[in-house]
């Protein structure tokens, strides 16, 4: 299957840690890379190859996987970092790219 | 600094064509692939197709095969995108993306500003 499964939405109290997975066959195969897009802006890249940060990127982003399931936490959430998050890998079968279907973070 | 610029919004009726572009600057034009992707309101991220600049076939998502081309301009650095028999439900803002890495590991490192494409009779 192509699917990658993500929580829809999660909430976490500032200052507090969050984790959200991205669940799929696809990541036995390849590394999951995570965007970050907040409203009327385009994504922006926080994770690849599983746990490294852009530059820019602060270091509260953390990645990590195991089998089918990978996850982004945030340690010490600040507001800045409520947004929608997305996994994105390659399908094994096809090579094709396939993004999951978005978790929703609010920080309260 | 790296950049990808697209043209502006487009509006179209049912069974319409569009095409908008990706213009790129600040590396070398051949050396990445361009993906497009698209968001429609309220909905998540859907991949759309990709195109090596430097040559090859582009590949599309299985569902809009038949109705969209990639293309480029290696004089231009410019990346094209064509869909075609526009549909309601193809209305979306369409970004283009830069891809970086090797191996299993393929991220989108930049990012265009999108373009919103408005299919409505």
């Amino acid at each position: 299957s192509s699917e990658l499964t993500q929580e829809p939405a999660v909430s976490v109290a500032l200052g507090q840690t969050v984790r959200i997975t991205c669940r799929g066959d696809s990541l036995r195969d390849d590394y999951v890379s995570w965007y970050q897009e907040k409203p009327g802006r385009a994504p922006v890249l926080v994770l690849y190859g599983e746990d490294k940060r852009p530059s820019g990127i602060p270091d509260r982003f953390f990645g990590s996987s195991s089998g089918i399931t990978a996850s982004l936490t945030i340690t010490g959430a600040q507001a800045e970092d409520e947004a929608d998050y997305y996994c994105k890998c390659r399908d094994s079968r096809t090579r094709l790219y396939v993004f999951g279907t978005g978790t929703e973070v609010t920080v309260v | 600094q790296v950049q990808l610029v697209q043209s502006g919004a487009e509006v179209r009726k049912p069974g319409a064509s569009v095409k908008i572009s990706c213009r790129a600057s600040g590396y070398t034009f051949t050396s990445y692939y361009i993906h497009w992707v698209r968001q429609a309101p309220g909905q998540g991220l859907e991949w759309v197709g990709i195109i090596n600049p430097g040559g090859g076939s582009p590949k599309y998502a299985q569902k809009l095969q038949g109705r969209v081309t990639v293309t480029r301009d290696t004089s231009t650095n410019v990346v094209y995108m064509e869909l075609r028999s526009l549909m309601s439900e193809d209305t979306a803002v369409y970004y283009c993306a830069r891809e970086a890495g090797e191996g299993a590991s393929r991220f989108f490192d930049y990012w265009g500003q999108g373009a919103l494409i408005s299919v409505s009779s």
